[in-house]
């Protein structure tokens, strides 16, 4: 079936630092979600991208839809110490059952 | 403020005994999901409803149950028959976007831990 592969799978950073994270599938997405979900809460939506070549901002957060349909990029700027968390990637299954498929998460922590 | 509720935030359980998981959404979406999560792990899918009154398996159901009667409410109940409950709980909702239904949105879960 279909699935999703992040890496990393941790990140240990220092605060003020980039940080770039992917997502990929061997399968055709048509739309890609970012998640980000902090210790003991629900995952909160960060960034959806619908469109091949996508770029789309939120605040330090950038993420960019794979012009092969098969990946995602996420990339936080100058990272601070709240950016601690789990960022997970999703998108809905090919079937159109209203299935979401998540990738495995990458966990990031930020030393201040 | 519009949004996904789920109760109780903790809910400690004896083991033989089934707990049911409530979980509300005032955003008038179509379909609502609960996963599972596991220290460390990922998200897994346990059950979906895309409309009232109809509901699918996911990928670890078994020793769960679901109920679809109003639009609003999508309750989880982990039954005896499931044999290793203790996990965070996660429910979803989510419209239709052109066909798909994208952008889910989650509650902030509930801990189940069995005692």
């Amino acid at each position: 079936g279909q699935q999703l592969n992040q890496s990393p799978q941790s990140m240990f950073i220092q605060e003020g630092e980039d940080v770039s994270m992917n997502c990929t599938s061997s399968s055709i997405f048509n739309t890609w979600l970012w998640y980000k979900q902090e210790p003991g809460e629900g995952p909160v939506l960060l960034i959806a991208l619908y469109k091949a070549g996508e770029l789309t901002s939120n605040g330090r957060l950038t993420a960019q839809f794979g012009i092969t349909r098969k990946d995602s990029f996420l990339n936080i700027s100058a990272s601070i110490p709240s950016d601690v968390g789990i960022y997970f990637c999703a998108g809905p299954n090919s079937s159109n059952t209203g299935k979401l498929i998540f990738g495995q998460g990458t966990t990031l922590q930020v030393k201040p | 403020d519009g949004g996904i509720t789920q109760s109780p935030k903790y809910l400690f359980r004896k083991e033989g005994q089934n707990v049911t998981l409530s979980c509300e959404q005032n955003l008038n979406h179509d379909a609502m999901y609960w996963y599972r999560q596991d220290p460390g792990q990922g998200l897994r899918l346990i059950y979906y409803s895309q409309i009232v009154n109809d509901f699918q398996k996911g990928d670890i159901a078994e020793g769960y149950s679901v109920s679809r009667e109003k639009k609003e409410s999508f309750p989880l109940t982990v039954t005896s028959a499931q044999k290793n409950p203790t996990a965070f709980y996660l429910c979803a909702s989510s419209k239709p976007r052109t066909g798909l239904n994208t952008e889910a949105f989650f509650g902030q879960g509930t801990r189940l831990t069995v005692v």
